[in-house]
């Protein structure tokens, strides 16, 4: 099983649903992520939560949501999809701060398509 | 304020050759780490290579080779022996202690390996 596993894979909705993106970890990470990515783009965060209770937002948040729901899942939420919302959504996850190696861990994505 | 440039939006490599992928990076922290992934046409983001600001040696990973020039801020990707299977999409990517170790990523180099 992977490491970080998002739901579902692919999504297509209709615009104006609420859509809900769902990721779990077993890494025992306290850090985990939302990107977004754009096609030919790089990734671009949207919301960060270094624990259950510390959630953060990132570089492009409006008109997303997140919930903690535990160490080991960490849920996107758009309230109120819109079609220029449709990209592949990465979920990752990164060891404790002061480690020395820090990389990030990431879902296999999910591909969203608002029509 | 932290930031990664790729400056190659696409490449194209001869098989079995070796390619460069440039990446610069700035940021005012003395400790920070670099780090490169890979996206292949399947979308995952594939961890390849870290390098520490304070390793006083280039890392390497297999084929894969970090050229960190600390005084540049530059720290660039080697791949040696190029396969048809190193196509993809690669992005660099940092982390420094003052960002609490939160990633930021570059807009990406497509490389193109041809047969």
């Amino acid at each position: 099983d992977a490491d970080v596993t998002q739901t579902p894979r692919n999504r297509i909705t209709k615009t104006g649903k609420r859509i809900m993106l769902e990721c779990s970890q077993t890494k025992g990470h306290d850090r985990m992520y939302w990107y977004r990515q754009d096609p030919g783009l790089g990734l671009r965060l949207i919301y960060y939560s270094f624990d259950v209770k510390d959630i953060n937002k990132g570089e492009i948040s409006d008109g997303y949501s997140v919930s903690r729901q535990a160490q080991a899942k960490f849920s996107l939420s758009l309230e109120s999809a819109i079609p220029n919302q449709t990209a592949l959504y990465f979920c990752a996850t990164q060891g404790v701060a002061g480690a020395k190696r820090t990389e990030a861990f990431f879902g296999q994505g999910t591909r969203l398509t608002v029509v | 304020a932290q930031k990664i440039t790729q400056t190659q939006p696409g490449m194209f490599v001869q098989e079995k050759e070796a390619v460069t992928l440039d990446c610069t990076y700035d940021t005012s922290d003395q400790s920070y780490g670099l780090f490169w992934y890979k996206q292949p046409s399947s979308g995952e983001m594939i961890f390849l290579i870290y390098q520490g600001s304070y390793d006083e040696q280039n890392a390497t990973e297999g084929r894969y080779s970090l050229n960190f020039q600390k005084a540049r801020k530059s720290a660039n990707l080697v791949i040696s022996a190029s396969q048809l299977g190193d196509s993809a999409m690669y992005f660099c990517a940092m982390s420094t202690n003052n960002a609490g170790n939160m990633l930021t990523f570059g807009g990406g180099t497509r490389l193109m390996v041809k047969p």
